[in-house]
């Protein structure tokens, strides 16, 4: 059972367009909610993160919007780039537990000039 | 500062024959590792989980195993590979249980 559902598995963008990514979990347990950026033939790095104390994340073009009574979660990419072409995985974790990280699906984002 | 290694970086293997690939994180102590698998396109696999020196926890059967011999070193291996073990293999490391991961470079499995 896949604990955090994530869309689209691709997204097409136009350099300087908003890129956006929606992510949902059913586990209210979850506290900790990190998106990674991959690129082709790497590992996935952290990307921007957020606790539920709080609705928005803002770091330079990137923002995680976070509604806890829905129980989901988005990344924006605002002025999307060709350097942002990559993929994207939203995650969830609980405070407890060493196996307590768990991955979307990823979205394969494409930014065109 | 930490930093994860892991390698090789490629490797094209024959079926039937044997897997190490090795992980090890310099610069902390005690960390969670972790091995996942990427198949082409895909969303990561949680293979295998270690809190701690030769404490394995496997998530998925299959033809892997995994072994921590040493506090920040952790190894993935196969006996006869098959086919369907091709992938890319990632491992990572967290320290604590709620924080962020953070991934070696991946190692591109092709078993042909």
């Amino acid at each position: 059972q896949q604990q955090v559902k994530q869309s689209p598995q691709s997204l097409i963008v136009q350099k300087g367009g908003i890129s956006i990514i929606n992510c949902a979990y059913e586990n209210t347990a979850f506290d900790y909610f990190p998106w990674y950026q991959q690129f082709p033939g790497k590992g996935p790095a952290l990307l921007i993160a957020i606790r539920p104390d709080v609705s928005e994340k803002k770091e330079g073009r990137f923002t995680i919007s976070f509604n806890k009574s829905a129980k989901q979660f988005s990344l924006h990419i605002m002025d999307s780039q060709p350097g942002d072409s990559a993929t994207y995985f939203c995650a969830a974790s609980t405070p407890i537990g060493a196996n307590n990280l768990f991955f979307g699906t990823g979205t394969r984002l494409t930014v065109i000039p | 500062s930490q930093t994860i290694h892991q390698w090789p970086a490629t490797l094209v293997q024959p079926v039937g024959s044997p897997l190490s690939l090795e992980c090890t994180v310099e610069g902390t102590s005690n960390p969670n590792l972790y091995w996942y698998r990427q198949a082409a396109g895909r969303g990561l696999q949680l293979l295998f989980y270690s809190i701690g020196i030769d404490q394995i926890s496997s998530e998925v059967p299959q033809n892997l195993s995994a072994s921590r011999p040493q506090d920040r070193q952790f190894i993935l291996s196969s006996k006869k590979l098959l086919l369907s073990d091709s992938g890319f293999y990632l491992c990572a490391w967290r320290w604590g249980m709620n924080t962020e991961a953070f991934f070696g470079q991946g190692t591109r499995l092709t078993v042909v």
